[in-house]
């Protein structure tokens, strides 16, 4: 059966300093994956996604990035935080458009 | 652009109720909708996925149901428990689209 780890569960990290939040999937191959925000009494914000390896679309400019090393691994990154980036993120990961989307746990994110 | 609503935006019920989420979007032209589970502080979990072609999904104590001409669907919860209490978010997907259009959910309580 199929698997996403999202790692790690929180974070507390100064302004400025640099991001690394990691997501793998296993089971599956050549799978779609997403990256989402939630802010606190907010909806789901899409920021980026990959059909594929090194192919990564964004969806909202940011000081957010993304990279897909591997098949069935997804990177969120930046080189400096804002306060603002603050938030509850999401991995996620589907087949083709006709499967559903299965999240990872998520990674809650304080900005300090 | 396709625009998801869920209503109500919260709901307190006690024990035992039949409960009803509802879910609308703008362009009917879907190829499957999700419905979704939230626990406070954790990720999404997959409750039922209807394709366009179908009219009702069935899960346990769950239904959801589809209407692609008016734009809705719906949860039914039945008899339902305390252990139901969390967010229900619904997700549409456009045909040809890896990405899906989020509503912001609806926030249920049960209360013994």
């Amino acid at each position: 059966s199929q698997t996403i780890h999202q790692w790690p569960a929180t974070l507390v990290q100064p302004v400025g300093s640099p991001l690394s939040l990691e997501c793998t999937v296993e089971g599956t191959s050549n799978p779609n994956l997403y990256w989402y925000r939630q802010a606190a009494g907010r909806g789901l914000q899409l920021l980026f996604y990959s059909v594929g390896i090194g192919q990564i679309s964004s969806e909202v400019p940011q000081n957010l990035s993304a990279s897909r090393p591997q098949d069935r691994q997804f990177i969120l990154s930046s080189k400096k935080l804002l306060l603002s980036d603050s938030g509850f993120y999401l991995c996620a990961w589907s087949g083709t458009e006709n499967q559903p989307q299965h999240f990872g746990d998520g990674t809650r994110l304080s900005i300090l | 652009k396709q625009e998801v609503t869920q209503i109500p935006a919260a709901l307190s019920v006690p024990e035992g109720e039949n409960l009803v989420l509802n879910c609308s979007f703008t362009d009917s032209a879907i190829y499957n909708l999700q419905w979704f589970r939230q626990d406070p502080g954790k990720g999404l979990t997959s409750l039922l996925l209807i394709q366009s072609s179908q009219r009702e999904q069935t899960s346990g104590r769950l239904n959801a149901s589809l209407d692609k001409s008016s734009g809705r669907s719906t949860l039914y919860i039945a008899a339902s428990q305390p252990g139901d209490s969390a967010t229900y978010l619904c997700a549409v997907n456009a045909g040809g689209s890896y990405i899906p259009t989020f509503g912001r959910g609806t926030s249920l309580i049960v209360h013994p």
